[in-house]
């Protein structure tokens, strides 16, 4: 168990449609990051998140959004989605401390499958 | 842009012998090389991390190396066991303080009793 807690665990939903995947960071971890992964694509570094501030964007869609809350737990917002969105939706956090310092040790989450239909 | 290549898509290998993976980078000044296990449908799980000032690290049977010469991380699995079937993926954090951590594609191992 790697303490990072991701929910919903399955998602099924149409085109078009709207969703939000929630993550909960491991206890006292400042950063969170999103990642997709998906068959053809390998895991795709979404967004990254420092104690509430977006640090650094990967090839996140319009479409996509995110947030980091004052909790520290996060939430991936994915709209109009199409079927190319398909995908597992995997949270990371780490306890990288400051702006200079290293990521360190990503703890992944169990991830969010979502399919599009 | 920068570009994170790992070997082969997949690799077999007998029992008891030494695996070894290759991480090739591009376009990049990485601070930090990272390696990672992954099963089907969990999520990936650190398994090394090693600073672009180092060469070599260890831990157990896994030994990674770094040349940031070569653009290269090489990493090894000694002994390898049935059980150290999985993917694996490099993971790079260039310097410029965004914890950007950047995963390659993953190499999928097999080892066969």
């Amino acid at each position: 168990d790697s303490g990072v807690t991701q929910t919903p665990k399955h998602l099924i939903t149409a085109t078009g449609q709207r969703v939000t995947l929630r993550c909960s960071p491991r206890s006292g971890d400042l950063s969170v990051y999103w990642y997709q992964q998906s068959l053809d694509q390998g895991l795709q570094f979404l967004i990254h998140y420092y104690n509430g501030e977006e640090r650094a964007k990967g090839n996140i869609l319009e479409r996509f959004s995110a947030q980091q809350f004052p909790d520290l737990h996060s939430e991936l917002n994915l709209s109009s989605l199409e079927l190319g969105d398909s995908a597992l939706y995997f949270c990371a956090s780490s306890s990288g401390t400051s702006r200079k310092g290293g990521a360190g040790e990503l703890f992944f989450g169990e991830g969010s499958r979502l399919t599009v239909l | 842009s920068q570009k994170i290549e790992q070997n082969s898509e997949a690799l077999n290998i007998q029992e008891g012998k030494t695996a070894t993976l290759t991480c090739n980078y591009t376009n990049y000044s990485p601070a930090y090389l990272q390696w990672y296990r992954q099963d089907p449908g969990r999520g990936p799980v650190f398994l090394l991390l090693i600073r672009e000032n180092e060469k070599e690290k260890r831990k157990e049977r896994l030994k990674v190396t770094f040349d940031t010469t070569l653009k290269q991380s090489l990493f090894h699995i000694t002994a390898s066991q049935p059980a150290d079937s999985a993917t694996y993926l490099c993971a790079l954090e260039f310097s410029g303080g965004y914890q950007k951590v950047t995963f390659g594609t993953g190499t999928k191992l097999q080892v066969i009793p």
